[in-house]
């Protein structure tokens, strides 16, 4: 089955910086990759998604990149900010136009310092 | 985009009794939902795939007399943990359509 790892595990930056979260997959057959973010004790919430037919997706200060070929798919937050602190997971899927059953990374945990 | 709706959002039950989570489409019908589960800290872990009108689904080494799944209409997928023990503690939330129920803290004493 799909094997998603996600790096790092924590970090921290300064209000105003950029964070970039990597994830790795296994499956080449995964044509949907997700990115979540979850505060504490709430639901995980889509920020953003890439299709396997795309290289890059941006929302405001949100984008993401995939790199089909090393199976690899990055998340960047520019400019950011306080209320961006929380748990991100990247996940991946064969999207089959209904539903997707993911397979999540493990998670990051970001802070961002004043 | 789509609502999922989950209840209840916090349980406490004692050891050995039975819970059941209920995870409902609210404008949308969902032939398909999914379930995870989430420790502390950690990722969350698909258990089932819920599929209405049939059996569910269970990923290698979820019990499936442990945690019953029932998919008897388009917009409501139901959980049950059977017989709860301590180490069934743990966060329970549904999906579908990539959107998420806001999660069941489950905790058995």
């Amino acid at each position: 089955g799909e094997n998603v790892e996600q790096h790092p595990s924590t970090l921290s930056v300064q209000e105003g910086d950029s964070a970039v979260i990597k994830c790795t997959y296994s499956d080449s057959a995964s044509n949907y990759f997700p990115w979540y973010k979850q505060e504490l004790g709430k639901r995980p919430q889509l920020i953003i998604d890439i299709r396997s037919n795309v290289g890059e997706k941006k929302d405001q200060r949100i984008a993401v990149t995939l790199n089909k070929t090393a199976k690899h798919f990055s998340l960047h937050i520019t400019e950011t900010q306080p209320e961006d602190s929380a748990v991100y997971f990247c996940a991946a899927s064969i999207y089959t136009g209904t539903a997707s059953k993911l397979t999540f990374g493990t998670g990051t945990r970001l802070q961002v310092t004043l | 985009g789509a609502v999922v709706s989950q209840h209840p959002s916090r349980v406490i039950c004692k050891s050995g009794t039975s819970v059941k989570i209920e995870c409902r489409s609210l404008d949308f019908q969902a032939t398909t939902m999914f379930w995870y589960r989430q420790f502390p800290k950690q990722s969350l872990m698909l258990m089932a795939t819920s599929n209405e009108g049939s059996k569910a689904t269970y990923e290698q080494g979820v019990e499936k007399d442990k945690f019953l799944i029932n998919h008897a209409s388009l917009t409501l997928s139901t959980l049950t943990v059977t017989s709860a023990h301590p180490e069934d503690s743990s966060f329970y939330i549904c999906s579908a359509r990539d959107d998420f129920g806001s999660g069941t803290r489950l905790t058995v004493v």
